[in-house]
Parts: structure tokens; sequence; C-alpha cells
């Protein structure tokens, strides 16, 4: 059974700093998806992570994969305030490309000014 | 482009009610995914349709779930009879497929079911 976990499950900090997200997944996937979800609402695609060694930034967060490792990180450069929210990573369940996903069960992120 | 669209968006019903759970996907996506998130718990993988066909079931907790895509457009999941730990936030998710190239999930904003 494919296994994701996420790791921390809850940070607190403070608006400058960086921090990365760590996600460790236990089957030879090369496809890994982190998500953005506010209170409430839907899950919103921040990356889509499709070979070995990708790495995708956008604004503040970047994204890597090392699917030798089964690890992907999400790191936080700067926090600010609006990237208060829930993060999830997740995994194809066979690398297929449309298959269910399996997910972390999340970071709870907050953002202190 | 509308996104993908879930309704209702909330729902309060009694042990052993029925009630059906209706997702609308990006229009021109063929593969159409159904997932829950129980309290506490990670999201889970219920099943997958491309267009009207069930693609991948194995994620459907039991026979009391039953999801349908006539016509390959929308979807329906029903829970009959509901039980209290049917409770949760059903998401539904849907994507154009490897063929396309894109294989991103796009989700809806999901229905809160709470059975009591």
């Amino acid at each position: 059974e494919l296994k994701v976990e996420q790791n921390p499950l809850f940070l607190s900090m403070q608006e400058g700093k960086n921090y990365t997200i760590y996600c460790n997944y236990s089957t030879t996937s090369d496809r890994l998806y982190w998500y953005r979800q506010d209170p409430g609402k839907s899950l919103e695609s921040l990356f889509v992570l499709l070979s070995n060694g990708a790495v995708k930034q956008e604004g503040r967060l970047m994204a890597s994969l090392d699917t030798k490792a089964r690890l992907s990180t999400l790191h936080i450069t700067a926090a600010v305030h609006d990237l208060s929210a829930t993060y999830f990573c997740a995994v194809d369940s066979s690398g297929g490309g449309a298959d269910g996903l399996t997910f972390g069960k999340g970071t709870h992120l907050i953002i202190q000014p | 482009e509308a996104g993908v669209t879930q309704f209702p968006s909330h729902s309060v019903i009694e042990k052993g009610q029925t009630v059906t759970l209706r997702c609308d996907p990006i229009s021109g996506h063929d593969n159409l995914y159904w997932y829950r998130r129980v309290m506490g718990k990670e999201i889970k993988f219920l099943l997958h349709f491309v267009k009207e066909s069930k693609q991948d079931e194995s994620g459907m907790p039991n026979n009391r779930f039953l999801a349908e895509r006539t016509g390959g457009t929308y979807s329906t999941l029903k829970v009959q009879p509901a039980e209290l730990e049917d409770s949760g936030v059903y998401f539904c998710a849907s994507s154009q497929g490897p063929g396309s190239g894109a294989y991103e999930q796009y989700f809806g904003p999901g229905t809160r079911l709470t059975v009591t």
C-alpha cells in the first residue's frame, strides 16, 4: 500500500523566515503534486513534478523532487502572512499519470506577522 | 473557464437516509475523480471515471456508495443508507489525462456531509 508522509504536520513561523516541508512516499512513482488549501476552500494546485530532479518555483515557494530518495520538498522563502494555509503533497498511485492520488496528511502552516 | 463545481456545498442528514452528491467537471475533461476526507484523516481516493466508464473504484468503502457518470459529463455519488462514519468532506476533481500531457487534477470546493 502506497504511503505518503509529510512533516511537519503543523508549523508556526514568523514572517521573513525560511522553512521546508518534507514529503516522503513509499513507491516508485515519479509524479508528485503539491496543493494548497485555505480554510473552507478547495485544493489549489501549486506544482506538478514529473521527473527526478524536477524543480519548480512560484513566487516564494519552490518544490523539488528526488525520486531515488522518494522525497519531495516544498521550500518557503521569506514567508509572508498570505502563505498561511494547509499544504498537501500527493502521489500518483501507479505512476500512470491519470490515477487517483494518495495524499499526505497535510501541513498546517501559520505565518505570524 | 468554469472550474469544477459541486452541489450541495453542505448536507446534513440522519443515519439511514440517502444523499446524492453531484460534481460537474471542467468542460472537456475526460477524467473525473471522487475523494473523501474524514475529519482528522487524510484525503482518500474513492474512484476514477474515464468518460462514463469506471476506471478504478478500489477506494469505494462499501456497497452503500454508488457513483455514476452517465454520458461522461457530470457525476453523482449516492450514499444509501448513510452511516455516521460517512461524515466528511467529499471532493471531486477532474483532469484531461496523460494523453494530453496534462496530469494536473483540478479540485472542486467539496461537499461537507454530516450524518447525525
